[in-house]
């Protein structure tokens, strides 16, 4: 199985900082990423899949970089409602998995 | 707009099968642009991926899972289901039925999830 790990685990922000989370897989999964963003007792929402494309509906201040093994979601400027935890996916072979999430607090 | 709901016990004994049906509403399970997919959380945990299933019927499971998994589709009901036999208190998890487009290059991404369920396995 392809692990996937995500740094940091824990990330504290304020309203209005760059952020950056990264996710790291232990082989190539090309461009084959998603980015989830899950608050308590909700379930996960895509942001993000194939590396950098936009969900629609998702806010221009939330993008996504990377290919082969290293990739990055980036909060251009947080706002309240972006504290929660986010995951990301690799869906370039099975089994797919998922990072354990970075949680996202004030 | 489409909506999934997730349905079943939320309680379970061990050893038995933990048995959930995911409602479509709002649009066709038959629909040849989605597949349909289970995804478990453990309290406090990340996110694991169970196995899809196709309109069609055709399947793929998670080989950790797989021994005890079954998904099935119910097109007259808008339904698909999921079946885990031999349950443990490690089954214990929030259960998540979800939906992924297979109208792109790569399947995989998940862009509609229900609310999700809590299956607690308890004697």
């Amino acid at each position: 199985d392809i692990q996937m790990t995500q740094s940091p685990s824990t990330l504290s922000a304020s309203v209005g900082d760059r952020v950056t989370i990264t996710c790291r897989a232990t082989q190539s999964i090309s461009n084959w990423l998603a980015w989830y963003q899950q608050k308590p007792g909700r379930a996960p929402k895509l942001l993000i899949y194939k590396a950098s494309s936009l969900e629609s509906g998702v806010p221009s201040g939330f993008s996504g970089s990377g290919s082969g093994t290293e990739f990055t979601l980036t909060i251009s400027s947080l706002q309240p409602d972006d504290f929660a935890t986010y995951y990301c996916q690799q869906y370039n072979s099975f089994p797919w998995t998922f990072g354990q999430g970075t949680k996202v607090e004030i | 707009q489409v909506q999934l709901q997730e349905s079943g016990p939320g309680l379970v004994k061990p050893s038995q099968t933990l048995s959930l049906t995911c409602t479509v509403s709002g649009g066709s399970i038959s629909s040849g642009s989605y597949f349909w997919t289970w995804i478990r959380q453990h309290p406090g945990k990340g996110l694991e991926w169970i196995g899809y299933i196709y309109y069609s019927g055709s399947t793929y499971y998670n080989p950790s899972l797989e021994s005890r998994v079954t998904i099935s589709v119910d097109t007259s009901k808008n339904q698909f289901s999921l079946k885990l036999s031999f349950v443990t208190a490690a089954d214990t998890a929030v259960y998540y039925c979800a939906r992924g487009l297979t109208t792109v290059a790569r399947w995989g991404h998940f862009d509609l999830w229900g609310r999700g369920t809590l299956v607690t396995v308890s004697s």
